[in-house]
């Protein structure tokens, strides 16, 4: 059974602290994905990876970084989180071209 | 450019009715058309998918046509149960160059009363 694992499911941090949300694959696909969702704003793309050590930005990519550095695992970083990057973090992962997406459990992030 | 428009929830309905959920997209090439189903706390899981038109993807009761002549992607099902509450979100994707990019609409959170 594909698997797409994200470390936590609920994470607390204080304003200012850097977090890091971590994502693994099972399936080795290439291309992984970071989406933050909102009530109304539905799914909002932060960065994507097409191969290691790959990264583009999507939609909404300040305040965050990005890790590839092996294929199966693809790192979320807040460099100083804010209360608005309060959200829930989904990470997906697919092949290239036209497949779908394999999407974690998400993280539920609250930043106090 | 890509986009997906679904209709707004919630849909609210008695369990056994008929569910209908609209689908439009607009793409510029020939892309593969999804819908996942997002379960409360929980990622989104694929219920179904058609990678090109006339095709009919189905799963657990629940199937949508790729009509390319109206851009559509229905998600229809017979007789809804009360499990079946949840938001659904409709996808597409289309690749470029080395990767896929995905589109999704906003979701339909859609009740099923007992």
């Amino acid at each position: 059974d594909v698997k797409v694992t994200q470390s936590s499911r609920y994470l607390v941090k204080r304003t200012g602290e850097k977090v890091f949300l971590e994502c693994v694959q099972d399936m080795d696909h290439e291309n992984m994905f970071w989406y933050r969702q909102d009530p109304g704003l539905g799914l909002r793309l932060i960065y994507f990876s097409y191969d290691v050590k790959m990264k583009e930005k999507g939609d909404i990519p300040e305040g965050y970084s990005v890790s590839r550095e092996k294929k199966e695992r693809f790192s979320l970083i807040l460099e100083s989180a804010s209360t608005n990057q309060t959200s829930m973090y989904l990470c997906a992962s697919s092949l290239p071209r036209y497949t779908e997406a394999f999407f974690g459990q998400g993280t539920r992030l609250t930043v106090v | 450019g890509n986009s997906v428009t679904q209709m707004e929830g919630p849909v609210t309905l008695s369990e056994e009715a008929f569910l209908t959920i609209n689908c439009t997209y607009t793409a510029t090439g020939y892309p593969s058309l999804f819908w996942y189903v997002q379960y409360p706390g929980e990622g989104l899981q694929l219920l179904l998918k058609a990678t090109k038109a006339d095709d009919k993807g189905s799963n657990k009761g629940f199937e949508a046509t790729y009509r390319k002549e109206t851009t559509s992607f229905h998600l229809e099902k017979g007789s809804v149960q009360v499990s079946d509450s949840a938001v659904y979100f409709c996808a597409l994707s289309e690749g470029a160059g080395n990767f896929n990019k995905f589109y999704f609409g906003s979701g339909t959170k859609l009740n099923v009363k007992p």
